[in-house]
């Protein structure tokens, strides 16, 4: 199994434009995580998804954020419009049921 | 409202000395409390888990976690360090059947930077 796949890997982008980060779960897993991590806040969540649809989005930070899951194998975090203070490495996250969550490599967003 | 205190931001011990990573938790009823670690660059690992039954739970790479119900602690353990131990390690708690989703997630640590020294 190929594990948790984030893409892109890293993105650099200006103040104002629209970001889009991808993630393909593990096979077969119910549960989609989506987490920040910065120096300052540590490691947040943001929202997650069962079986495709959002449980809890409470973690979300302001409506520029959203979240999908069109499908169990596929998920996207948007940030529109983006502005720099989102500069942050994403992680997304699967599990099955309850058990252990798999992270991905992370997205390593840079806005200037 | 579940919680997880790592009390130390960092950690230094010398390779071939035991390690004790500390970690208390919050929670309402019986705890499920992991254990991650994070390398440079990297997502998160799994580590090791407890859910019930004995307290000292075995994991990866020769770490061991003891569960402690008294004191609410899950302190992460290994009884000889190794340089490539060093890395940024993460507790995280959440409560065994939740009754709604929202208790579901993870309540993560602030992470514990262990650095191993030659």
């Amino acid at each position: 199994d190929a594990g948790v796949i984030q893409s892109p890997r890293h993105e650099v982008t200006e103040m104002g434009q629209e970001v889009t980060l991808r993630c393909k779960p593990i096979s077969g897993h119910d549960y989609l995580f989506w987490y920040r991590q910065t120096m300052m806040r540590g490691l947040e969540l943001l929202i997650y998804f069962n079986n495709n649809v959002p449980i809890d989005d409470s973690g979300m930070p302001e409506d520029r954020f959203s979240a999908k899951m069109p499908n169990a194998s596929f998920s996207t975090l948007k940030i529109q419009p983006s502005e720099p203070r989102d500069s942050a490495v994403y992680f997304c996250a699967s599990s099955f049921s309850t058990n252990q969550q798999f992270f991905g490599p992370g997205t390593r967003l840079t806005v200037l | 409202a579940q919680s997880v205190a790592q009390p130390e931001d960092q950690v230094n011990v010398a390779e071939g000395n035991p390690l004790t990573v500390k970690c208390t938790y919050s929670v309402s009823g019986n705890p499920y409390l992991f254990w991650y670690v994070q390398y440079p660059n990297r997502g998160l690992q799994f580590l090791l888990k407890y859910i019930t039954g004995d307290n000292l739970v075995k994991g990866s790479y020769g770490f061991e976690a003891e569960f402690n119900k008294s004191q609410t602690s899950f302190h992460l353990k290994k009884p000889s360090a190794l340089v490539s131990d060093s890395a940024l390690y993460f507790c995280a708690v959440r409560a065994t059947l939740p009754s709604s989703g929202s208790a579901r997630q993870l309540t993560f640590g602030s992470g514990t930077q262990l650095t191993v020294l030659p």
